[in-house]
């Protein structure tokens, strides 16, 4: 059980473009996502927290209008990447927490290599 | 004061060796200290974690050893084998609901 799933596993756009990656949690339902960006070897940093029915909230330093995130259900949430440009390019991981099952452990998604040329 | 700070950087054992890893905070609200594993191109996995309310926890061969008054805890795995060869990372989280702070990231490697 609780299981986290991304997609696409990997995607490859142009400068400029827009990306959206969708995180669902699927044997559960997720009051939380968290979405967080990690460059190679290094940690994981959060970007924002993401609440089912409301605004997410932004860490300090990420702009919340190129990193838009809708959570619109109890099992999705989306994170799309605005004009995105090279330096975008990290590995986006998503995860959700069960209220039910857990009100500490957070469930994380495999993750979406972003590559933008 | 809401950093955790992890150690060493990286790490190479033998098979059948005994890897520690560190971390340490100074957010005494700090109440739940999970550890992650990562292996290269996937999502983090939760492989253990402990309340402050106890000192020691096991789970086959992972233990966390917690320290309140130190305010460090760390993970050993035991009997290491080539398939522990990942990324670990400790993180923190203050109350329940709340966001994890996570550690730099330990990279382990055991040889066979």
């Amino acid at each position: 059980g609780a299981v986290v799933s991304q997609h696409p596993s990997w995607v490859i756009c142009k400068s400029g473009t827009s990306v959206k990656i969708e995180c669902r949690s699927l044997d559960f339902q997720a009051t939380t996502m968290f979405w967080y960006r990690q460059f190679p070897k290094q940690s994981l940093m959060l970007m924002a927290t993401s609440n089912e029915g409301s605004k997410a909230t932004y860490e300090q330093g990420v702009e919340k209008d190129k990193f838009l995130i809708n959570h619109a259900s109890l099992t999705l949430s989306t994170l799309t990447v605005t004009s995105a440009h090279p330096e975008d390019s990290s590995f986006y991981i998503c995860s959700a927490r069960d209220p039910h099952r857990s009100s500490y452990e957070q469930y994380f998604g495999p993750g979406t290599r972003l590559t933008v040329t | 004061q809401q950093q955790v700070k992890q150690s060493p950087q990286s790490l190479i054992v033998q098979k059948g060796g005994i890897p520690i890893i560190n971390c340490a905070y100074e957010n005494t609200a700090f109440d739940y200290f999970p550890w992650y594993q990562q292996f290269p191109g996937k999502g983090p996995a939760l492989l253990i974690a402990i309340r402050p309310d106890v000192s020691e926890k096991k789970e086959g061969r992972f233990t966390i050893s917690f320290n309140k008054s130190a305010k460090q805890f760390s993970l050993h795995i035991m009997d290491s084998q080539p398939g522990d060869s990942a990324t670990y990372f400790c993180a923190a989280s203050r109350a329940s609901g709340s966001r994890l702070t996570f550690g730099e990231g330990t990279q382990l490697t055991v040889n066979p």
